[in-house]
């Protein structure tokens, strides 16, 4: 069964708090990506990871980094949280990049709160 | 960078009624635009996709449409049904590997029954 998983799928934080989001995924796929979702605004690329420890910044890296030391698991690590990273974040996997055609398989999302 | 638009951003239909929705891009070098669906409280699903070398693609109740010169596509649903009720998400790639994926903000379709 192709499946991404994240953990934990909500949390509460207080501002200035670390944060660490997991994904794993079960289909050996080259390529994972975290997302944030937030309203009107659709999906925004945080970060692409191309394999293990090939790791690079999408379009809104700042206030966020980034570990993947073996290819199913990628974590999503935020130190100090703010209150503007109040949000729903997806990880996303695909056998390879994502412009070659390769379908995108999402997790089921990790919703933020900073208070 | 690559700039994806969708309208409308919201859609309420009845069961059985067609729908449109539209979707613009701005990078002339995108050539691969797949497309998504995220019904309520649940994971981003893979619908429908189209190449910049094709007009048109269906599947099923899904009809996609492309105009590159105008840079827009359109995704057309035939026959709604209540569980079609989600947010579609277009979004755009320049089709490298390493290339990235652009999506819009979405449009929420709700059928009521």
């Amino acid at each position: 069964d192709m499946k991404v998983t994240q953990m934990p799928r909500y949390l509460i934080k207080r501002m200035g708090e670390n944060v660490l989001l997991e994904c794993g995924q079960d289909m050996s796929h080259e390529t994972m990506y975290w997302y944030r979702q937030d309203p009107g605004l659709g999906l925004q690329l945080i970060y692409i990871s191309y394999d293990v420890d090939s790791n690079s910044e999408g379009d809104i890296p700042k206030g966020y980094r980034v570990s993947r030391k073996k290819r199913e698991h990628f974590s999503l690590i935020l130190d100090s949280a703010k209150t503007n990273q109040t949000s729903v974040y997806f990880c996303a996997s695909s056998l390879y990049g994502q412009g070659a055609g390769n379908t995108l398989y999402f997790g089921e999302g990790s919703r933020l709160i900073v208070v | 960078g690559e700039q994806v638009e969708q309208l409308p951003s919201s859609l309420i239909v009845q069961e059985g009624a067609s729908v449109l929705i539209n979707c613009s891009y701005t990078d002339s070098a995108s050539v691969y635009f797949p497309w998504y669906k995220q019904e309520p409280g649940k994971r981003l699903q893979f619908i429908i996709d189209i190449r910049s070398n094709m007009e048109r693609k269906q599947n099923q109740r899904l009809t996609l449409l492309f105009d590159k010169k105008t840079k827009h596509l359109s995704l057309h649903i035939t026959a709604t049904q209540p569980g079609d009720s989600a947010i579609y998400f277009c979004s755009a790639s320049r089709g490298s590997a390493l290339g990235r994926l652009h999506f819009g903000a979405g449009t929420q379709l709700i059928v009521i029954p």
